[in-house]
């Protein structure tokens, strides 16, 4: 079945480091890819999107690009900040089936100034 | 952007007990809500899908006796834990399929989640 396995954390940078979370997935069909940002004390925020193959997301100067080849949507940013620190979800939905969505398991980010 | 909210934060109880736990779209009419638990360092699973007016469509090895849940309303929607049991302690995390204003497309949008502590 679809699944998404992403890099475990605590990831801990200095404040304008780059940041990679790895994000790798599983799936039969044609995904849409995703990637969710859940600061302390709120829900999931969608952060960017790719709904198809050699797709690039951004916003907000990150970035990740749907990779079918090596089935990774991995997330970057090339200067991070303190305001960054949170945890990052990955997640695919089945685009048959708008419904389904299968998360990693979160990659909480600290970043320090 | 579109708030979801849920209600409570975080709830204790006893063992046998019954919690309900609300789930709130504040500026838009949600079509369709989905309920997830999520185990410490583990991803979110899907639990059930609820669309108003009807019954929710549960995941396999879910429980629709354990987990009640109920679509009253295009904004709100309410899950209860029946006879609660220490197993059943997790996070549990609401998000609403909607769109703000016309002719915008449909997402989802996620609740705060609320924590689920039982004794």
């Amino acid at each position: 079945g679809d699944s998404v396995t992403q890099m475990e954390g605590p990831v801990t940078l200095s404040e304008e480091a780059f940041l990679t979370i790895n994000c790798t997935y599983t799936a039969t069909g044609y995904p849409s890819l995703f990637w969710y940002v859940q600061y302390p004390g709120e829900g999931l925020q969608l952060l960017l999107k790719a709904t198809k193959a050699d797709d690039k997301g951004s916003n907000k100067g990150f970035e990740a690009t749907y990779r079918k080849e090596t089935t990774s949507f991995h997330l970057e940013k090339g200067s991070v900040q303190v305001s960054d620190s949170a945890v990052y979800f990955c997640a695919l939905s089945d685009r048959d089936n708008f419904n389904k969505f299968y998360f990693g398991s979160g990659t909480k980010l600290n970043v320090k100034p | 952007g579109a708030v979801v909210s849920q209600h409570p934060s975080w709830v204790i109880c006893k063992s046998g007990t019954s919690v309900k736990i609300e789930c709130r779209s504040l500026d838009f009419q949600a079509t369709t809500m989905f309920w997830y638990r999520q185990f410490p360092k583990q991803s979110l699973m899907l639990m059930a899908t609820s669309n108003e007016g009807s019954k929710a469509t549960y995941e396999q090895g879910v429980e629709k006796d354990k987990f009640l849940i109920n679509h009253a309303s295009l904004t709100l929607s309410t899950l209860t834990v029946t006879s609660a049991h220490p197993e059943d302690s997790s996070f549990y995390i609401c998000s609403a399929r909607g769109s703000q204003g016309w002719g915008r497309f449909e997402t989802q949008y996620f609740g705060p989640g609320t924590r689920l502590l039982v004794l």
